[in-house]
């Protein structure tokens, strides 16, 4: 079974331009959550979709925001970039069971650098 | 949320058992705890999880001790791919969804050396 793929991989921008991050989960995951991984601050939540839902959201400002679609791909939007939201995004999957935890199955990440 | 202490590095031989320590004393019942791994730059890779018995996988094994307050994740024969940083991560339920997020710490960062 293909794992979770993010594209674009790498991406360049510059301050206060906007981008959309993508990501496709294990096929039969119904949940994806993103991360930002910084040098800084490691890894932190920002939000997870389930059945094009949002259903939790980490402490981000309003700049950061998401979708999913019906077929469980998402995408992260970030508007107006600022120099510090260079990071490594991570999208991850999840069955998502009514009961007990599940496991979050990660991908490759998107680095993003912005100029 | 439980938090969970692990020493900042370890250093271990190829070959070599490697033993990962976490301290999750504030720990509940139905907290389960996690192990991944990141390798440089690389998406976290899932290990194992487990909330009172040991597991073992493919991978690793994972030993809780009966009071739950810390638990032991052992690569049996480390080689210099295991090199990683190793994440001890307590899963807590939360009210109307699943496990929710994982809430990562600074890790272990294990050196696995010839």
């Amino acid at each position: 079974k293909a794992g979770v793929t993010q594209t674009p991989r790498y991406l360049i921008k510059t301050r206060g331009q906007q981008v959309t991050l993508s990501c496709s989960p294990i096929s039969g995951h119904r949940s994806v959550s993103w991360y930002q991984q910084t040098p800084g601050q490691g890894l932190q939540f920002l939000f997870e979709y389930f059945s094009e839902t949002q259903r939790n959201k980490g402490n981000f400002p309003g700049r950061f925001s998401g979708r999913q679609f019906s077929n469980s791909r998402s995408e992260m939007n970030v508007s107006t970039l600022e120099l510090g939201d260079s990071a490594l995004y991570l999208c991850a999957s999840s069955l998502s069971r009514d009961r007990g935890p599940d496991t979050q199955y990660f991908g490759p990440g998107t680095r993003l650098t912005v100029l | 949320d439980a938090k969970t202490t692990q020493p900042p590095s370890m250093d271990c031989a190829e070959g070599r058992a490697a033993n990962l320590p976490c301290n999750h004393s504030t720990i509940s019942g139905n907290e389960y705890v996690y192990w991944y791994r990141q390798i440089h730059s690389q998406g976290p890779q899932y290990i194992i999880h487990g909330l009172k018995n040991n597991e073992t996988n493919e991978m690793a094994s994972l030993i809780i001790t009966e009071d739950r307050k810390s638990s032991t994740l052992i690569l049996p024969h480390a080689t210099l791919r295991d090199t990683a940083v190793y994440y001890c991560i307590v899963r807590v339920p939360e009210k109307g969804t699943s496990y929710g997020k994982l809430t990562f710490g600074q890790g272990t960062i294990l050196t696995v050396h010839p």
